[in-house]
C-alpha cells in the first residue's frame, strides 16, 4: 500500500534554514501537502503542491518535489522559534479522498 | 476560509460512558468529513471517512459500533465514543473536504484543533 516516510526529529539554530524530507510511494498520487502541528492542536495545511510541479514557493516556504524519486522537501527560510512545531508531509490518495500521512518531523529551534 | 471546528475541546468521562464529539465546517460545505484519532507523538490514524447523507467507512481496525460517526448535514459530523474505557483516551481530530472553498482548496482536507478525550 501507499506509505510515506520522514526523519523524527530536526534541529537547527534560529535564523538558518531548516529542510524537512519526505518520500513517498505512491507514483500516481495528485497532491503533496505540508502540515503543521503545534502542541495539542490539530493540523494546519502550510502548503501543498500540485504532482505536476516542481517546485512552489510561499514567503518563507518553499517545497521541491523530485517526482522521479518521488521525494518532496520543505524548506522554512530564517527559522524563527515560532515555527517549532511537528511538520508533517502527507500525499493524496489517486484513488480517493484519502491522505497518507508521515510520521511527522519534530522540528526544533535552538537560540 | 476553510476553518473547521470541533466541540468540546477536552473532556474527562468516567469509564462506561459514552462521549459525542462534534465536527463543524464554519464557512464551506463539508461534502466529506474525516474523523482520526492521534496517540502521543504518533501521526495521524484515520478511523473513518464520512459522506453527507451516507454512512461512514470505517477503516480495518476500527469497530463502527464503538465509534458511531453521523454526518447529517453539509457542515456537522459527529462522532460517539460508546461505552468509552481507558484506551479510548486519545487526542481525537476531524477534518473536512468539499467543493468551493473560498480562500482554500478545493478537495484538500482541512482540519479541526482536536479533541482530547480522557477516559478515567
Amino acid at each position: 500500500g501507499e506509505d510515506v516516510e520522514q526523519s523524527l526529529f530536526l534541529s537547527v539554530r534560529e535564523g538558518d534554514s531548516s529542510v524537512i524530507n519526505c518520500t513517498y510511494t505512491d507514483s500516481s498520487s495528485t497532491y503533496l501537502y505540508w502540515y503543521k502541528q503545534e502542541p495539542g492542536a490539530g493540523l494546519q495545511l502550510l502548503t501543498y503542491i500540485f504532482s505536476n510541479m516542481d517546485m512552489k514557493q510561499d514567503q518563507r516556504l518553499t517545497v521541491l518535489l523530485n517526482k522521479k524519486d518521488k521525494h518532496l522537501s520543505l524548506r522554512i527560510a530564517d527559522t524563527q522559534t515560532g515555527d517549532s512545531a511537528i511538520y508533517f508531509c502527507a500525499e493524496r490518495d489517486s484513488s480517493a479522498s484519502k491522505i497518507i500521512f508521515g510520521s511527522g518531523t519534530r522540528l526544533s529551534i535552538r537560540p | 476560509g476553510a476553518v473547521v471546528s470541533q466541540h468540546p475541546s477536552r473532556v474527562i468521562c468516567k469509564s462506561g460512558t459514552s462521549v459525542k464529539i462534534e465536527c463543524r465546517s464554519l464557512d464551506f460545505q463539508a461534502t466529506t468529513m474525516f474523523w482520526y484519532r492521534q496517540f502521543p507523538k504518533q501521526s495521524l490514524m484515520l478511523m473513518a471517512t464520512s459522506n453527507e447523507g451516507s454512512k461512514a467507512t470505517y477503516e480495518q481496525g476500527v469497530e463502527k459500533d464503538k465509534f458511531l460517526i453521523n454526518h447529517a448535514s453539509l457542515t456537522l459530523s459527529t462522532l460517539t465514543v460508546t461505552s468509552a474505557h481507558p484506551e479510548d483516551s486519545s487526542f481525537y481530530i476531524c477534518s473536512a473536504s468539499g467543493t468551493l472553498v473560498r480562500g482554500g482548496v478545493s478537495d484538500t482536507q482541512y482540519f479541526g484543533p482536536g479533541t482530547r478525550l480522557t477516559v478515567l
